[in-house]
Parts: structure tokens; C-alpha cells; sequence
């Protein structure tokens, strides 16, 4: 079974606003990571969070860790067309990674 | 392109037929592995290759898959006597050496996009 799973499983916005994704999982972590997936494509590492990391940043993304409560959150601000893709939190260690169901983002030119 | 590749990156094949797929992994990278994606689901690991040697296999690698990594740098994804379930996306991804207990970015490939008609 998979380990993470995403919050919502479908998202639509407008562009330029922002985008909020959420991600659970059930045991302990080093560190989490997120992905973007385009359609019928590979995934493309976004961010990675160490389990002693509370948020990070990179260009538009924001991702935040709560290890107490085993969650994390993923945020794109000033969403563009271009951003529309499905969104994958990761978890694991080094021989695997457990991906959770992914959220589907469309954001409306 | 220093990416990882995969290839073909669409096979259609009838049931009970073989197919092999093919990667070739970052050639810095000594990790590479293998998943399958089906349509509305995340990656599932399937098994991975530290060099050449395969470290662990998922459960969901039937005794009908084969992997192998010969001289540690591209794989082969082989599926025997194909079934209808086995229609997916097969991704293969590879990374740098790890801590057993961490893991690092991956870089995936288009995948392979496999049909059993």
C-alpha cells in the first residue's frame, strides 16, 4: 500500500491564484519530497524536506512538514496554465520511495 | 540530454507475448529502480538495482518479471507471458547513492507506456 496520500484529489483554480496541497502519511520519515507529473509523462522532483525542517522554499513553492501530526503541505503561489499537473508527496528511504494518489491540479488561463 | 531514458516509450502486445523494456539511468548514478503507474494512481515500486547488484523487490514483482542491470549502468524491465493487468506506465528513476535510512531525489524517465490488448 501506498504510504502518502494527497488532499484534495482534484483541484481547479484561476491563474494567479494560489494552489494548496496536501499531503498525509502513516510512519516515521527522514524526509519527504514532492513531484509533479505531467500528463502521460515521467515525475519531476519539486522539493525535498528534511524531518527536522518546519518549511522551505523554492521560486513559487512553499512546503511546510508537521511531523507531529505526520503531514505536509505544499504550496504554489501565483499559479500559472503551466502549472497544471498532478502532484505527488513521497516518502521512504533509500531502496524506495511510497508515493501517495497524487493531487490533479488545473489552473484556468 | 544527460536525463534518464526509457525505451520504447509505447508497446502494445498481445496477451501471452514478452516484452523488454529498456533504461538508461544519469551515468553518475549508481541507484536506479523500477515502478509502475497505473491511470489515477502514484508510482508503485517495483524493485531496485544498487550497480548491479537488484537489493530489493517489491511483492508486486510476480515471478512473470525480470530485471537486470548487468554492468551497472542501463536495466532491463522484461515481463513474460503478459496479462491484461499488466497494462501500465513502467517508470524507471535513479539517484545517487543513499543512507540506507534516507532517501534522495530521484530523476525519472518518460516511462514506458505498455499496452496488453
Amino acid at each position: 500500500s501506498q504510504q502518502g496520500e494527497e488532499d484534495p484529489q482534484a483541484l481547479s483554480i484561476q491563474e494567479g491564484e494560489n494552489a494548496t496541497m496536501n499531503c498525509s502519511y502513516k510512519t516515521s520519515i527522514n524526509n519527504l519530497q514532492w513531484y509533479r507529473q505531467n500528463s502521460g509523462r515521467g515525475l519531476v522532483h519539486l522539493i525535498l524536506i528534511r524531518s527536522n525542517e518546519r518549511e522551505k522554499h523554492s521560486g513559487r513553492l512553499r512546503v511546510t512538514l508537521d511531523t507531529s501530526k505526520k503531514s505536509s503541505s505544499l504550496l504554489i503561489t501565483a499559479s500559472r496554465a503551466a502549472d497544471t499537473a498532478s502532484y505527488f508527496c513521497a516518502t521512504g528511504r533509500a531502496n524506495n520511495l511510497f508515493f501517495g494518489t497524487g493531487t490533479r491540479l488545473t489552473v484556468i488561463p | 540530454d544527460t536525463g534518464v531514458s526509457q525505451n520504447p516509450r509505447h508497446k502494445i502486445t498481445k496477451r501471452g507475448q514478452n516484452v523488454t523494456f529498456r533504461c538508461d539511468p544519469i551515468s553518475e548514478h549508481n541507484r536506479l529502480y523500477w515502478y509502475r503507474q497505473t491511470l489515477g494512481q502514484g508510482p508503485e515500486f517495483l524493485t531496485y538495482f544498487q550497480n548491479e547488484a537488484q537489493l530489493e523487490k517489491s511483492r508486486l514483482l510476480s515471478d512473470r518479471f525480470s530485471a537486470e542491470r548487468p554492468k551497472g549502468s542501463f536495466s532491463t524491465l522484461e515481463i513474460q507471458r503478459t496479462e491484461q493487468g499488466d497494462s501500465a506506465m513502467y517508470l524507471c528513476a535513479s539517484s545517487e547513492t543513499a543512507p540506507w535510512d534516507t532517501s534522495y531525489e530521484q530523476y525519472f524517465g518518460p516511462g514506458t507506456r505498455l499496452t496488453v490488448t
